[in-house]
């Protein structure tokens, strides 16, 4: 299956600041890529989909405007959290979906905003 | 309202016996299931899947049968082993969804004793 590589796997900030997630496919080009968020005994759940040369598409109830995602090309998409708060304190987790069914996921980045 | 659900939130079992994990869902529109593991801090990692067409689909030790009647699948290792220790996520994946797109329970901790 596809290679997902996320970085970081941990980041710390300020409240107030903006953090940016990598998420790289290694070895498959991938149109499409998936921003997940886990908070502490909860589900995954999906943030949105990231659209190569084009918009991302949200969830409902996911902020554009503060969950900036870019995907620029075939094998990387970025998740910038803008303006951070304790709250946005959470795992995410991007994906890459492959052979029309499977989704391969990245090591997951912690993110606490202090 | 939660569609994929995992009403175990943790199963503690021997080594050497048979682990069930079980999961329900609520739409019957979902068309392929899947089951992933994950270890702390880590992104989840494909285990193994069915489609809503087959009853049971065997890998290794790893077994997952689907009752659509019910609205239940199941994940059956056997025999286990202290490094299955893991929490394990159900997912499900909607009929002509999004590639990748899947809806997640909650997931249940698997805890295998030597």
């Amino acid at each position: 299956g596809a290679v997902v590589s996320q970085h970081p796997s941990r980041v710390i900030c300020k409240s107030g600041t903006s953090v940016k997630i990598e998420c790289r496919s290694l070895d498959f080009q991938a149109t499409t890529m998936f921003w997940y968020r886990q908070f502490p005994k909860q589900s995954l759940m999906l943030m949105a989909t990231s659209n190569e040369g084009s918009k991302a598409t949200y969830e409902q109830g996911v902020e554009k405007d503060k969950f900036l995602i870019n995907h620029a090309s075939l094998t990387l998409s970025t998740l910038t959290v803008t303006s951070a708060h304790p709250e946005d304190s959470s795992f995410y987790i991007c994906s890459v979906p492959e052979g029309g069914t499977e989704a391969f996921f990245g090591q997951g980045t912690r993110l606490t905003v202090v | 309202d939660q569609q994929v659900k995992q009403n175990s939130p943790s199963l503690s079992v021997q080594e050497g016996r048979i682990s069930i994990l079980n999961c329900d869902y609520t739409n019957s529109m979902f068309d392929y299931f899947l089951w992933y593991k994950k270890y702390p801090a880590e992104g989840p990692t494909f285990l193994i899947s069915i489609s809503s067409i087959k009853d049971k689909n065997e890998d290794g030790r790893f077994t997952v049968f689907l009752n659509k009647s019910a609205k239940h699948l199941s994940l059956h290792i056997v025999p286990s082993q202290p490094g299955d220790s893991a929490v394990y996520f159900c997912a499900a994946r909607g009929r002509g969804g999004s590639q990748g797109n899947l809806i997640f329970g909650k997931g249940t901790k698997l805890s295998v004793k030597p």
